[in-house]
């Protein structure tokens, strides 16, 4: 079974900084990875995703993620933080025998200061 | 482009109604999927369909039936609402198995039960 914990539910950060949310997993097998994000009153839309190939991955809008499998985890950055920014994150696992089940964590909501 | 289409937006219901919450999604994707949204939760995987002719329970499907109607549709039935099953959910839509496909998703269903 699969699963994923992000680490802060909550990140404030003021526009022009980085941004950091953490993501760590759980798999039995080699897992597939993305980072989703949500704004209000929308559906999710896809920033990255990590398949066994690069460690970092490169996403839209400047995001990244850098794949630690020693660590188990797959935090999501940004260098400098935008004010469209502002939406909730969800970090995903897919994997196992079992390829369409998807594991979301519970989702980190980022706020940005003027 | 349209991608996955959800309808309704918002629907209020009694306990003990019946509904039935529409998807639609022009990508030719084969496979689709429901989740409901709760808040510190993520989503939870609800049914979902691999393929046209099949579908599966996923995490939470007691209270729920699903259709998959042919390639496009795919939707989802209350059929005595409880209160819940209060929440926002989400159609989504996939080509077919493997770890490398992500999941596309609609804008989302606001359903509250009174």
């Amino acid at each position: 079974a699969q699963s994923v914990t992000q680490l802060d539910s909550h990140v404030s950060v003021s526009e022009g900084t980085p941004v950091l949310l953490r993501c760590n997993y759980s798999s039995s097998y080699s897992p597939s990875l993305f980072w989703y994000v949500q704004h209000p009153n929308k559906g999710l839309q896809l920033l990255l995703k990590y398949t066994s190939a690069a460690t970092l991955v490169k996403g839209i809008n400047g995001f990244e993620a850098e794949f630690k499998k020693s660590e188990t985890s797959f935090h999501l950055t940004k260098p400098s933080a935008h004010m469209s920014d502002a939406a909730e994150y969800f970090c995903v696992v897919r994997g196992g025998s079992n390829d369409y089940k998807l594991s979301f964590g519970a989702g980190t909501t980022v706020t940005v200061r003027a | 482009n349209a991608g996955v289409t959800q309808t309704p937006k918002f629907q209020v219901l009694k306990t003990g109604q019946s509904m039935t919450l529409q998807c639609a999604q022009d990508m030719n994707h084969n496979s689709m999927y429901w989740y409901r949204q709760d808040p510190g939760m993520g989503l939870r995987l609800i049914y979902y369909s691999a393929s046209e002719g099949t579908t599966d329970k996923g995490e939470v499907p007691n209270g729920y039936n699903v259709s998959r109607l042919n390639k496009r549709e795919f939707s989802l039935r209350l059929e005595s609402a409880a209160p819940s099953q209060t929440s926002v959910y989400f159609c989504a839509s996939s080509e077919a198995g493997g770890p490398l496909q992500p999941q596309h998703f609609g804008d989302g269903t606001r359903l509250s039960i009174l």
